[in-house]
């Protein structure tokens, strides 16, 4: 059984750095075909994606947030994390990991967690 | 970045209604689009991966259709629990983007 599960801080200050962990069970984060992003959605809106990391350590992030994002993985731990520095409340949102399955060159997510929400308010 | 503009940005539909959604992407992603329903509160679900194939467990009143930029995504007999907001989202290019979501609400 597949499963992806966000943890974090649900409240953090403007200008601190918000470190957020995925924990992934049911696969390995050493799969070829898999790899695992974070998304977000502020409320009420549409969903973002930020960024994601293959299996052979490859990272991709979303241009407007680049500079603030790192993502990491530790495949022992079956974790991936978020870092995301100089928060506003502009990224208050509730921030989603999901596993990527890599098909034909296609990329869709087709397990999520169920997300957690994240506050920036002073 | 390629920008995915999906249309209505929300409808109002009956129970056992026939709903299409549309989603167009700014340059050609031949047929790397997927889509999602969300429920409130939840988080989304793939429906239908690579423009046409319904994910294991989806049922076959969902089905979608299109290539290059113009995309659909046909319901043929809405249900209660598909009064919910649809994404598109396209895996051309990096980075990946949504649509801005298209909500179905009862009429």
């Amino acid at each position: 059984q597949v499963t992806l599960k966000e943890s974090g801080p649900v409240l953090v200050k403007p200008t601190e750095t918000l470190t957020l962990t995925c924990t992934v069970s049911g696969f390995s984060l050493s799969n070829a075909r898999m790899s695992v992003s974070w998304i977000r959605q502020p409320p009420g809106k549409a969903l973002e994606w930020l960024a994601h990391i293959f299996s052979n350590d490859e990272k991709s992030y979303t241009t407007s947030l680049k500079s603030r994002l790192t993502i990491s993985k530790d495949t022992s731990k079956s974790q991936v994390v978020l870092t995301m520095t100089n928060m506003d409340p502009v990224d208050t949102a509730t921030y989603y990991c999901a596993r990527i399955l890599a098909a034909a060159g296609n990329l869709f997510f087709d397990y999520w967690g169920q997300g957690t929400l994240v506050t920036v308010s002073s | 970045d390629i920008q995915m503009t999906q249309s209505p940005s929300s409808l109002s539909a009956s129970v056992g209604d026939r709903v299409t959604i549309t989603c167009r992407a700014s340059q050609s992603i031949t047929n790397y689009l997927n889509w999602y329903r969300q429920k409130p509160g939840k988080a989304p679900k793939l429906l239908i991966y690579a423009t046409s194939s319904l994910q294991s467990g989806v049922p076959s009143r969902f089905s979608g259709s299109g290539s290059g930029t113009d995309f659909t995504l046909t319901i043929s007999s809405l249900q209660p629990e598909d009064f919910a907001t649809y994404y598109c989202q396209q895996s051309y290019s990096i980075p990946l983007t949504f649509g801005g979501g298209t909500k179905v609400e009862i009429k």
